[in-house]
């Protein structure tokens, strides 16, 4: 069966701190690979994806992601944490073959002053 | 522009009530996702639109779910005869036909008593 996880329930960093999210998949093909993050009480907001090429992705707020075709891995990154990017994050997954995301259980990011 | 909308933001019913949930897409999407998000969870796929036509409800839990999208924009989910386990944060997402990504709304919260 096709899966994302996220082993992480919480991440713990102090501002400042470089931060990593981890993400590992297992899906057939060559999948479309996203994060997203969820504030409280608001929608899922897009982060970044990676389709093709660069393994190193950029997106919103200063995140970044790595994609390890080796080893089936897309870690959300960031080389120095704010308080503000506390919040809930979702990796999620799109078969080139299928529309459909198929999502981890979320990693709860906490940035303490 | 003005991003997805959802309303009712939230919505208590009795267990046995039907209720209906509205989603505005941002114009110009002809892809419309409805997905289900228990507490602590990821979001489920539920169903999936393109313009008016319904390509694929396979997520839908059971046959007390319904969704629509007559005039291929505004789509609505109906729960019929509402149960506990309905309880989650209802998600709606379009996206462009040239772009995978998924722009999602601030979804509702149904609360079943």
């Amino acid at each position: 069966a096709q899966s994302v996880a996220q082993p992480e329930d919480q991440v713990n960093v102090a501002e400042g701190n470089p931060l990593t999210v981890k993400c590992t998949y297992s899906v057939s093909g060559n999948p479309y690979l996203f994060w997203y993050v969820q504030y409280p009480n608001r929608g899922l907001q897009f982060l970044l994806k990676y389709i093709t090429g660069d393994n190193l992705v950029k997106g919103s707020y200063g995140f970044e992601a790595e994609f390890n075709k080796s080893q089936t891995s897309f870690h959300l990154k960031k080389p120095s944490a704010l308080v503000s990017d506390s919040a809930l994050y979702f990796c999620a997954v799109e078969t080139r073959s299928n529309y459909q995301l198929i999502w981890g259980a979320g990693t709860k990011l906490i940035i303490k002053p | 522009g003005a991003g997805v909308s959802q309303s009712p933001r939230y919505k208590v019913a009795k267990r046995g009530q039907d209720v209906a949930l509205r989603c505005d897409p941002i114009s110009g999407h002809v892809s419309l996702f409805w997905y289900q998000q228990a507490l602590g969870q990821g979001p489920e796929f539920l169903t999936y639109f393109q313009n008016e036509a319904q390509l694929d409800k396979s997520g839908l839990p059971s046959d007390r779910f319904f969704a629509e999208r007559p005039e291929g924009s505004v789509s609505t989910l109906k729960i019929q005869r509402t149960q506990q386990e309905d309880s989650a944060v209802y998600l709606c997402a379009s996206s462009h036909p040239m772009d995978n990504e998924q722009f999602f709304g601030p979804g509702t919260r149904l609360t079943v008593l």
